[in-house]
């Protein structure tokens, strides 16, 4: 199993409300990413990072926003979330450097904005 | 349009038969890797091929990559209904980035 987590596990919200998900991993790794993932569907990337104080958006736009102040720590925030957000959010991570290609999940923040 | 296109979108089988499930991909790549992920949960790495290499074997699992083809196959011999769940092959198209495109996923059922 990786150690990677992510908090809440089930969030149901209203439209309007500011929610952040929460990723963290303890395996030291450098590189973290967010995919969105509707059901049945193929993992979009949102956003991504190669370390400390590096974020990237990812090939799908998102409304969302990404921090990472520390190495083991990758949250996301959408400040008014609508009914277009209801999705599953999978955080993961990986090494750095050469044959470090590896990505580890997190078990998955599902998310309905009513 | 997606890097990744799978085939077939589900399978369904009987316990001890082997499932094939079949990536195809746009543009070159560093590697290419399958993933398996149950129902609601997280993505768990199976395996990985480098765009160098043509097969590779892990326990029950084969994958065969023919980059002229720009096309991979997952090969499950000996199925278990454990082993049902979808699976995702996804392009790693190199530069460092450690990004990865994800296919549609294949829907294997494995019936006892």
């Amino acid at each position: 199993e990786a150690d990677i987590y992510q908090t809440p596990r089930y969030l149901v919200i209203g439209t309007g409300k500011k929610i952040t998900l929460e990723c963290s991993q303890t395996m030291g790794h450098d590189k973290m990413y967010w995919y969105q993932q509707d059901p049945g569907m193929e993992l979009h990337l949102i956003h991504y990072s190669y370390g400390v104080n590096s974020t990237e958006k990812g090939d799908l736009s998102s409304e969302s926003t990404v921090s990472r102040i520390r190495t083991e720590h990758f949250p996301l925030t959408l400040e008014s979330a609508r009914p277009s957000h209801t999705s599953q959010y999978l955080c993961a991570s990986s090494e750095s450097g050469p044959r470090k290609d590896t990505q580890y999940f997190g078990p998955g923040t599902r998310l309905t904005v009513l | 349009s997606q890097q990744g296109e799978e085939d077939p979108q589900a399978l369904s089988i009987q316990e001890g038969e082997n499932a094939t499930m079949n990536c195809s991909y746009k543009t070159s790549i560093n590697n290419l890797q399958w993933y398996r992920q149950n129902s609601g949960r997280g993505l768990v790495h199976l395996i990985l091929i480098r765009s160098n290499e043509r097969e590779k074997h892990s326990g029950r699992l084969r994958v065969t990559l023919d980059t002229s083809k720009k096309s991979s196959s997952l090969l499950i011999t000996a199925s278990r209904a454990a082993d049902t769940a979808s699976y995702f092959c996804a392009t790693d198209v190199g530069g460092n980035t450690g990004k990865l495109i994800f296919g549609q996923g294949t829907t294997l059922q494995v019936k006892p």
